[in-house]
């Protein structure tokens, strides 16, 4: 079936690094991709989104890259502070024409630990 | 307001027991969804409701029963667990792509 997947499940930086985490996905049709940070005992909370008509986005401290050529999804974090510590997880977003719900398939998780 | 509300935030519950997870959003969107999430795996959806009616259900056990008493509430009971139902349920609601999520409720099943 259709997935989204990342390369690394864990990534280890020092406070102050840029951090870059990487995810796959497979269904070409999905025309919505989101980031979510989860912390320990809480639920996933939105961070940045971008629709597939664009290649970049820019938030606070973080940027969204889509290529769409290889089915490719980054999130960069500038600056890593102690506090970005959680679990990062991409999700694309499939929603049919005339719904007003969409289905949302994750990613299996990057564990970030940022070190003082 | 722009949360999405669960409780209660932990449930113990005997495998005979019947108990229900509530949750609440007062942001006007017509979409809410349930999601099971294991430990160090990515959460799954369960249902979707969109306008207070069930458009998907992952193929979930009938031990789970959804309810959308209106466009604000979304009720989850729960009726003779598995010890394997044990996890984190998450509830969301969208107005369209953006979903948001819940703190969610551990659920324990002995």
């Amino acid at each position: 079936g259709e997935s989204v997947g990342l390369h690394l499940p864990t990534l280890s930086v020092q406070e102050g690094d840029n951090s870059i985490i990487n995810c796959a996905y497979s269904n070409s049709a999905s025309d919505y991709f989101i980031w979510y940070k989860q912390e320990s005992g809480k639920g996933p909370q939105f961070i940045i989104d971008i629709r597939s008509n664009m290649d970049k986005r820019q938030g606070q401290r973080v940027t969204v890259l889509l290529n769409k050529t290889v089915k490719h999804l980054s999130l960069q974090i500038a600056a890593t502070q102690p506090g970005d510590s959680a679990v990062y997880f991409c999700a694309e977003n499939f929603r049919a024409g005339g719904t007003s719900y969409g289905k949302l398939t994750f990613g299996q998780g990057t564990i970030l630990t940022v070190h003082p | 307001d722009t949360e999405v509300t669960q409780t209660p935030k932990h449930l113990v519950m005997g495998m005979t027991n019947k108990k229900s997870l509530k949750c609440e959003q007062h942001m006007g969107h017509r979409a809410m969804y349930w999601y099971k999430q294991k430990a160090k795996k990515p959460p799954e959806l369960m249902f979707v409701y969109s306008y207070e009616k069930l458009s998907i259900n992952e193929s979930v056990p009938s031990r789970f029963s959804p309810e959308c008493p209106n466009s604000s509430l979304l009720n989850l009971h729960l009726h003779a667990l598995q010890p394997e139902d044990s996890a984190l349920y998450l509830c969301a609601s969208s107005r369209l792509n953006e979903q948001f999520f819940g703190p969610g409720t551990r659920l324990t099943v002995l």
